[in-house]
């Protein structure tokens, strides 16, 4: 869930590997979740998104996945480049409620 | 199509000052959001809009109001400014709710 009041985590990835990111969202009434990545300077850019009857959806070099046994979200990104840092959101619609709240993000840091 | 546009990029106001941040968007969305993003942080839902005519509150409204005369537009008002809000903000749109959300590049506002 969200960490209000907190800087953001890092997540710091060697060229080439695998990253995971991981988000824990508060409303079991949410249907649609989506990922951002932003950079520095930037506004927010969409990812991936996937709906709640599902609990995988693959993209290029992305994956995400839900639990929504446990309220989690994670997003997989296969052979991380330098291009992938940035500091990534996830975010949910809150069922009937019609907007799009978004979680605490973490920051991805690559290692050459 | 330019997108999602905020104007003005950057603005300093004086303590009690108000001022109005523009968002216009050509996409003929119906559903449009207002966000801030403190520093290091993450985004929180100000005001958004399901429709012409149609504002309701988010997370963080206090000190703020909006308007939806039109699809296109939706401004953000800044009546009294405080120091607490400095901040970037951004405004988003969508076609539906369970869409992808377009981000503008964002308003830098400080308040001293």
């Amino acid at each position: 869930g969200e960490s209000v009041g907190l800087h953001l985590p890092t997540l710091s990835v060697q060229e080439g590997d695998n990253s995971i990111i991981n988000c824990a969202y508060s409303n079991s009434a949410s249907d649609y979740f989506i990922w951002y990545k932003q950079e520095s300077g930037k506004g927010p850019q969409f990812i991936i998104d996937i709906r709640s009857n599902m609990d995988k959806r693959q993209g290029q070099r992305v994956t995400v996945l839900l639990n929504k046994t446990v309220k989690h979200l994670s997003l997989q990104i296969a052979a991380t480049q330098p291009g992938d840092s940035a500091v990534y959101f996830c975010a949910e619609n809150q069922g009937s409620a019609s907007k799009i709240i978004f979680g605490s993000g973490t920051r991805l840091s690559i290692r050459p | 199509n330019a997108g999602v546009t905020q104007t003005p990029k950057f603005r300093i106001l004086k303590i009690g000052q108000s001022m109005t941040l523009q968002c216009t968007q050509d996409m003929n969305h119906n559903y449009m959001y207002w966000y801030r993003q403190d520093p290091g942080m993450g985004l929180k839902l100000i005001y958004y809009s399901v429709g012409a005519g149609i504002t309701d509150k988010g997370e963080v409204p206090n000190g703020y109001n909006v308007s939806r005369s039109t699809t296109e537009d939706f401004p953000l008002r800044l009546e009294l400014a405080a120091p607490s809000q400095t901040s970037v903000y951004f405004c988003a749109s969508s076609y539906a709710v369970n869409t992808e959300a377009f981000f503008g590049q964002g308003t830098r506002l400080t308040v001293v």
